[in-house]
């Protein structure tokens, strides 16, 4: 069964980046036809996706954030990350990465989540 | 890119069928059959319930089912059960830049 796991510093200083890994089991990234992604919710608030990657490095990303964010795959230690620079306490949310359902998808339909991490902003 | 309108909540005794509305528009929900739903424990991920309108993912009981029509999408959730209670999310692809977009959350309580 796929799993992901999200990791990375729970607390972030503001104007700095946040960092966080997402290490996938159960299947590979670099053989994989699927898109890998972030979402994020703040506290007490509704779903927005970040973006998404493909084991080849192809990126999609959320003009909202696009400016600041970027997202990377290393197939060697079977993992995607983000980073999101020049964080303000509106970036605190709780960030999972997820993968779709639909192969060839960079959004949508995400059917493997993993748990969350809490990423608080604070000065 | 504004969210998907859902009622903020929806309540129901057990046994009962309840349904959740999703509205957007002709340049998300009504231009594309790619709207899936969420279910959402309190500090839990969310979970999928349903991708491009009506479809199940393997495991999610029947009971959860989906329909579209214009720009409203809808989840129905029959014979209520106290395991339903959570939030619940609706999503669709969207002809903005945004690409996706989803809706505002709504509350499901079990009476």
């Amino acid at each position: 069964q796929l799993q992901l796991q999200e990791s990375g510093p729970g607390l972030v200083k503001t104007s700095e980046t946040l960092s966080l890994n997402c290490t996938v089991s159960g299947g590979s990234i670099s053989s994989s036809i699927y898109y890998w992604g972030w979402i994020r919710q703040p506290p007490g608030a509704g779903l927005e996706w970040i973006g998404s990657i493909y084991s080849s490095g192809s990126t999609y990303y959320n003009p909202s954030l696009k400016s600041r964010v970027t997202i990377s795959v290393d197939t060697s230690k079977n993992q995607f990350s983000l980073k999101l620079n020049s964080v303000t306490a509106a970036d605190t949310a709780v960030y999972y990465c997820a993968r779709p359902s639909r192969a060839g998808a960079a959004y949508g339909s995400f059917e493997f989540w993993g748990q969350g991490t809490l990423v608080s902003v604070s000065s | 890119q504004s969210a998907l309108t859902q009622p903020a909540s929806v309540s129901g005794s057990p046994g009962q069928s309840i349904t959740i509305s999703c509205t957007g528009t002709s340049s998300d929900v009504g231009a594309y059959n790619y709207v899936s739903w969420y279910q959402q424990h309190p500090g839990k991920a969310p979970k999928l319930m349903i991708y491009d309108v009506t479809d199940r993912p393997s495991g999610v009981s029947t009971r959860f089912s989906g329909s579209k029509s214009g720009n409203t999408a809808s989840l129905t959730i029959s014979g209520l059960q106290a395991e339903d209670e959570a939030d619940y999310y609706c999503s669709s692809y969207t002809r903005s830049a945004t690409l996706e977009v989803f809706g505002t959350g709504t509350r499901v309580t079990v009476l």
